[in-house]
């Protein structure tokens, strides 16, 4: 069973269209849920840390929220620059450190 | 901005032959990771170093694959004899300090034929 669940595992949207990507995670002892961006044949990139149910986080158009089950990246207002996949991973508490990556959710804003 | 760099950007080898992948991680960072990722799926973790040893590895990394800090800066990845299924993109990753702040670089494609 993946202990990072992401959905949609695609999502097209308009130019200005708003919506959020759902990430759900099944770790006990949570230390740190991370969103990465992806663009095609890079290497993830870090967007944010989320630690404990109620943070938030922001960075331009994106805004990260945790819960204790899931964690959700809303997008306002996308651009087509925002296409992208944006990757999930979360770090266990009390034992492995190591970061697990979920499957991603590809988005494609288009113009 | 400091940045992790890795070489080659792509590698195309036989089935069988030993392959090096290379990687300089953030000048000041403490732990390095070898993440790959096959086409269409999902990053998938392979070994941890630390204090120059392995700290944590998968079960992807058997024997066949080793990795070394020869120097201060350099951080390899070796696969003694490569396998058809060992085609991916490997990710070489730093953290400054064991907080699961990952810095990647733009990885190696690995091709096998």
């Amino acid at each position: 069973e993946d202990q990072v669940t992401q959905s949609p595992e695609a999502l097209r949207l308009q130019e200005g269209e708003s919506s959020s990507l759902n990430c759900s995670y099944t770790v006990s002892g949570l230390r740190g849920l991370f969103w990465y961006r992806q663009d095609p044949g890079k290497g993830p990139e870090f967007l944010f840390t989320l630690y404990s149910a109620g943070e938030e986080k922001e960075k331009e158009r994106l805004k990260a929220t945790l819960t204790k089950k899931e964690s959700f990246l809303h997008i306002t207002a996308p651009k087509p620059e925002d296409s992208a996949t944006y990757l999930c991973a979360v770090q266990e508490g009390g034992g492995s450190y190591i970061p697990t990556f979920g499957r991603g959710t590809s988005l494609i804003v288009h113009p | 901005e400091p940045e992790v760099t890795q070489t080659p950007s792509h590698q195309v080898t036989q089935m069988g032959q030993e392959v090096i992948l290379r990687c300089v991680p953030i000048s000041n960072h403490l732990y390095f990771y070898w993440y790959r990722q096959i086409l269409g799926q999902k990053v998938e973790f392979l070994v941890s170093f630390y204090n120059n040893e392995i700290s944590e590895k998968s079960e992807i990394f058997d024997d066949q694959f080793s990795v070394e800090r020869p120097d201060g800066s350099n951080f390899t990845l070796k696969i003694r004899s490569t396998k058809l299924e060992d085609s991916a993109m490997y990710f070489c990753a730093s953290d400054g300090g064991n907080t699961g702040e990952l810095f990647f670089g733009e990885g190696s494609r690995l091709t096998v034929l």
